[in-house]
């Protein structure tokens, strides 16, 4: 089955810097790779995704990346603030399927 | 609409007790996901269903738990009996074909001491 590995598990940054999460996945059917932010007491929420046949997607201060070849993919927080601070998921979900595969989480810290 | 609604928020049981998790899936979508939550393990899936068929249920740790839907807009998670070990965060998340971002609910808390 599909395997994602999540690096680093914390990462602390200072408010407007930039904070970079990376990926990798297993499953070369993967196609469709979600990120989602999880704040304290509350369930992941979905922030932004990416398709294989694109190589990044922006959304305001978020971007991802993928690369496929090399089964990577990246999360990219730019101007940091500290509502920026949770816990981040990467995942993907193969071809023809419904069931997502969650990395373990990244805990970002933004300090004022 | 109110989202994935799931109950209790919190649970604090002793151990050897039956536990019941309750979801509510949003209105129109045709898949439900339960997933665990541990610090050591990250997000779990345990089972999950379309169109209230059990797809897969290869994450169900053991028999002790077992997950239902008996319709479109609600489904139970059980854990008879329940051990210190079962101590997670339970999600339960929603989907409809062709939209592959879940929603997730706020999820249930367990504690058996």
């Amino acid at each position: 089955g599909e395997n994602v590995e999540q690096h680093p598990s914390t990462l602390s940054v200072q408010e407007g810097d930039s904070a970079v999460i990376k990926c990798t996945y297993s499953d070369s059917a993967s196609n469709y790779f979600p990120w989602y932010k999880q704040e304290l007491g509350k369930g992941p929420q979905l922030i932004i995704d990416i398709r294989s046949n694109v190589g990044e997607k922006k959304d305001q201060r978020i971007a991802v990346t993928l690369n496929k070849t090399a089964k990577h993919f990246s999360l990219h927080i730019t101007e940091t603030q500290p509502e920026d601070s949770a816990v981040y998921f990467c995942a993907a979900v193969r071809k023809g399927y419904q069931k997502v595969t969650f990395g373990i989480g990244t805990k970002l810290q933004v300090i004022p | 609409d109110a989202g994935v609604i799931q109950s209790p928020r919190h649970e604090v049981t002793e151990m050897g007790q039956e536990v019941t998790l309750r979801c509510k899936p949003i209105s129109g979508h045709d898949y439900l996901f339960w997933y665990r939550q541990t610090m050591m393990r990250g997000l779990e899936l345990l089972i999950y269903f379309n169109n209230n068929v059990p797809i897969d249920d290869s994450g169900m740790p053991e028999d002790r738990f077992s997950a239902k839907m008996p319709n479109a807009s609600f489904s139970t998670l059980k854990i008879q009996p329940s051990e210190p070990r079962d101590s997670a965060v339970y999600f339960c998340a929603s989907s409809r074909q062709g939209l592959h971002g879940y929603t997730f609910g706020s999820g249930t808390r367990l504690t058996v001491v």
